[in-house]
């Protein structure tokens, strides 16, 4: 199973928006509308943004946003703020019982 | 609260063997899948493995045959039995709880701290 391409990098200045991308395949995020986003601080654990493609868990902020058009999901970060500096993780069920991740995107904010 | 603590990671010769364990609070481990993800240094989140409320396990197939996970009920506590370790299994190991739609296995909602592998002669 191939990991989930996401950009290397992106980023915003405060207040700004950013939009991160997650091709799979019809195997995984077409197939399936079971992508989840994970942010992850440096030396922290991971920590679930958005499930079910565009759902916010309890205590997220509204400024975190989720969508999917065939094989590519994305996340869109609104307002930016020092604190969404981070690593962003998208992943898929994957079928037949696995899981796959993507690649990671490091946001910087300016 | 809904807490997780890995423990048991450390250094291991190539072709040794290790046991990770997930000792878990707030809720029943064997009520829910759960999973264990790795991540390498400076790299990216793999998933490893998954065990459902029913028992059943899936691996990936990097780990497949040599690994193990399973689950202690009365102990609340998961495990990994890690065997015929290489190199490339270096990494910090996290357990994190999985919420299941309709029996398919969709998102880590809450996830441990983790702890670190390192697999060097």
């Amino acid at each position: 199973q191939s990991a989930l391409t996401q950009p290397p990098s992106a980023s915003g200045s405060p207040g700004q928006s950013v939009t991160i991308s997650c091709t799979g395949t019809s195997s995984d995020v077409g197939g399936y509308n079971y992508v989840s986003w994970y942010q992850q601080h440096p030396g922290k654990a991971p920590k679930l943004m958005i499930y079910e493609v565009s759902k916010r868990p309890s205590g997220v902020p509204d400024r975190f946003s989720g969508s999917k058009s065939g094989n590519t999901a994305s996340l869109t970060v609104s307002g930016l703020q020092a604190e969404d500096e981070a690593d962003y993780y998208c992943s898929s069920y994957a079928g037949s019982n696995n899981f796959v991740f993507g690649t990671g995107t490091k946001v910087t904010v300016l | 609260e809904v807490q997780l603590v890995e423990s048991g990671g450390g250094l291991v010769q190539p072709g040794g063997s290790l046991r990770l364990s997930c000792a878990a609070s707030g809720f029943t481990v064997s009520s829910n899948y759960m999973s264990w993800v790795r991540q390498a240094p400076g790299k990216g989140l793999e998933w490893v493995s998954v065990i459902y409320s029913g028992g059943s396990t899936y691996y990936a197939d990097s780990v497949k045959g040599r690994f193990t996970i399973s689950r202690h009920n009365s102990k609340n506590t998961l495990y990994l039995q890690m065997n015929s370790l290489r190199a490339e299994d270096t990494a910090v190991y996290y357990c994190a709880r999985v919420i299941a739609v309709a029996g398919t296995a969709n998102y880590f909602d809450y996830w441990g701290q983790g702890t670190l592998v390192t697999v060097s002669s």
